[in-house]
């Protein structure tokens, strides 16, 4: 078993629609969690960064965090065409430590 | 903001030669660097970890001989690719932990083409 799991995608959707992109992790030590986007052939953006469980808000997007059943998701609100990226979810025990990235979901909106 | 430059972006050398790759912290110093690789429509996979004075930390799997990693001062690592084979194109891409906070920044990336 990876220790980060994430569907690829691709993820097809009209602009204005919420986004649901979900990973699952093994390692119950895994205390950071992040997203990042990523456009192509460019490097990985810092999106959202929670530590623990819980949620948290930054304008249209939101980073969930259940520890509980090691799942982590990011929520996009009213969607746009400039959020098409691959989003790669990603997790690390220590700060300071290398990421454990998923694979990366490919979102695409249209408009 | 934190930024992390990589240089070159974008390089093509032909096969058996060495190349060399920059990865650069501007406006904060570095405890930790880390290099990765992403082949197309997968992952970034670390490589190697790098510490500003000491050797670097290599995945299984890597050849240490094959991807020298040098980590000069806090602001600088570099990765030099020796003898490249076409299997070594990939898209290398840095990470710097910053020293203050343990954040850790990207750099945009250089995409490797061996022919």
């Amino acid at each position: 078993q990876k220790e980060v799991e994430q569907d690829p995608g691709p993820l097809s959707v009209p602009e204005g629609a919420i986004v649901s992109l979900n990973c699952t992790y093994s390692n119950s030590a895994f205390q950071y969690f992040m997203w990042y986007r990523q456009y192509s052939r460019k490097g990985p953006e810092l999106l959202m960064y929670t530590y623990s469980s819980g949620n948290k808000e930054d304008g249209r997007f939101t980073a969930q965090v259940d520890k509980s059943s090691k799942y982590i998701s990011l929520f996009i609100r009213d969607s746009q065409p400039s959020d098409s990226a691959t989003y790669l979810c990603a997790t690390v025990q220590q700060a300071g430590t290398a990421l454990i990235f998923g694979k990366g979901t490919t979102l695409s909106v249209s408009s | 903001g934190a930024v992390v430059s990589q240089h070159p972006s974008r390089v093509i050398c032909k096969s058996g030669t060495s190349v060399k790759i920059e990865c650069r912290s501007l406006d904060f110093q570095a405890t930790t660097m880390f290099w990765y690789r992403q082949f197309p429509k997968q992952s970034l996979m670390l490589m190697a970890t790098s510490n500003e004075g000491s050797k670097a930390t290599y995945e299984q799997g890597v050849e240490k001989d094959k991807f020298l990693i040098n980590h000069a001062s806090l602001t600088l690592s570099t990765l030099t690719v020796t003898s490249a084979h076409p299997e070594d194109s990939s898209f290398y891409i840095c990470s710097a932990v910053r020293r203050a906070d343990y954040e850790q920044y990207f750099g945009p990336g250089t995409r490797l083409t061996v022919t």
